[in-house]
């Protein structure tokens, strides 16, 4: 089982709409949870850290966690063709690969 | 400014030649990582290092090496072992504790011909 597994893409928005990826995780010891922004060709951007169970508001990003089920979303508002990118979904490292095989959103005007 | 750098952003190389790559960071982060990345794949974990002149093995670790003399520096060599080494290459660094939020350098896209 991998450490971390995201909802498979591609996932394409209108532009203004709700873009919404999910993350799974399997460590239930783990207590930090990262989302990055890679665009193409280009290295990842953390864009959301979430350490404790609920929402932390970012701008037009929302993180959302449960550690009881074990999973975090985030949520773009008001999705802009700039937010076209894959998101990756990640752990604190130890010892091996954690971050999601990331989801690749396209929000078109 | 602080970061993340790596150099050189491409590279190439003939089969059978080991080639280091370079990351240098100042942020005086302890940990230091190296990943791989393959077309339209995830992040491998290749070698991470907490401290200096100390440095663990990753998921996929064979044919690579690395080391950590300065806490500033954390080389990768891709040696003429590693069967398919064309790959997209990111270096990363991150405070020790709890949070371990990792910061990457701009990637070294190394093809092997």
């Amino acid at each position: 089982q991998k450490e971390v597994e995201q909802n498979s893409g591609p996932l394409s928005v209108p532009e203004g709409a709700i873009a919404s990826l999910n993350c799974t995780y399997s460590d239930r010891v783990s207590q930090s949870f990262f989302w990055y922004r890679q665009y193409s060709g280009k290295s990842p951007e953390l864009i959301m850290s979430i350490y404790s169970n609920g929402d932390k508001e970012d701008g037009r990003f929302t993180a959302q966690l449960n550690k009881a089920s074990q999973y975090v979303s985030l949520l773009i508002r008001d999705s802009q063709p700039s937010d076209s990118a894959t998101y990756l979904c990640a752990v604190p490292p130890r010892g091996k690969s954690t971050f999601g095989d990331g989801t690749t959103l396209t929000v078109k005007p | 400014d602080g970061g993340i750098t790596q150099s050189p952003k491409y590279l190439f190389r003939k089969e059978g030649q080991n080639v280091t790559l370079s990351c240098e960071q100042n942020l005086n982060h302890d940990a230091m990582y190296w990943y791989r990345q393959d077309p339209g794949q995830g992040l491998r974990l290749i070698y991470y290092s907490q401290i200096v002149n100390d440095f663990q093995k990753g998921d996929i670790a064979e044919g690579y090496s690395v080391s950590r003399e300065k806490k500033e520096s954390f080389p990768l060599t891709v040696t003429s072992a590693q069967k398919n080494p064309t790959a997209f290459y990111l270096c990363a660094s991150s405070i020790r504790g709890r949070n371990n939020e990792q910061y990457f350098g701009p990637g070294t896209r190394l093809t092997v011909t």
